[in-house]
């Protein structure tokens, strides 16, 4: 079934690296753009960034833009999320979101994974 | 940054309707998305594309847009719709927002 399924959270101190990634199936993940939605604890969705199906364009929130990178490989059916110079304010549940195409649901986020956690903390 | 305002929560009794606002200078030209979340779950979309209702979500949910303020309105709303619910936008350079997010009480 359509399915996407994130992974990499866990607990990273202050100024560290981590990579999320996300992986998709049962659909044809090359023909869509991808985003990840983060969550922090007891708040709202906050968007982060998204990636154009084939990986031409990519745009990112103030918050995160010069930290973090949005990549995928289509080959692989996996997105990625890169996030370098991590704060504590990025403490949140790490969302990946299909984007509709333009024949089915366009412009919404139509699947979503399950989410991971990442607890930025010394 | 582009900035979209929901109130923070809506109380309702079970089979009143329920509306919940979205307000953003950029909604007269771009579409407004709505998005339902219980606690410890993925949100799920209900609205799209301001007034679309996608296949499965209850004829009650209905979507509309005016200006610069987007609503959800819950016709008759159930004890099962109480949810946080979101909308989602653009901005003119493609960056997404979500608003702040309502707190939708049935009881």
């Amino acid at each position: 079934q359509v399915q996407l399924v994130e992974s990499g959270g866990g607990v990273v101190q202050p100024g560290r690296s981590l990579r999320l990634s996300c992986a998709a199936s049962g659909f044809t993940f090359s023909n869509y753009g991808m985003h990840w939605v983060r969550q922090a604890p007891g708040k709202g969705l906050d968007w982060v960034a998204v990636i154009w199906y084939d990986g031409s364009n990519e745009y990112y929130a103030d918050y995160v833009k010069g930290r973090f990178t949005i990549s995928r490989d289509n080959s692989k059916n996996t997105l990625y999320l890169q996030m370098n110079s991590l704060r504590a304010e990025d403490t949140a549940v790490y969302y990946c979101a299909r984007e509709g195409d333009a024949g089915q649901l366009p412009g919404a986020f139509d699947i979503w994974g399950q989410g991971t956690m990442v607890t930025v903390s010394s | 940054s582009y900035e979209l305002t929901q109130p923070p929560s809506v109380s309702v009794s079970p089979g009143q309707t329920a509306r919940i606002t979205c307000s953003g200078d950029a909604l007269p030209k771009k579409y407004a998305y709505w998005y339902k979340q219980k606690s410890g779950q993925a949100p799920v979309l209900v609205i799209y594309e301001d007034s679309k209702r996608p296949s499965g979500i209850p004829e009650r949910f209905s979507g509309s847009s005016s200006g610069t303020m987007a609503t959800l309105t819950i016709s008759g709303a159930q004890v099962e719709d109480e949810a946080d619910y979101y909308c989602y936008s653009t901005d003119s350079s493609g960056k997404g927002v979500f608003g702040g997010g309502t707190k939708l009480t049935v009881l």
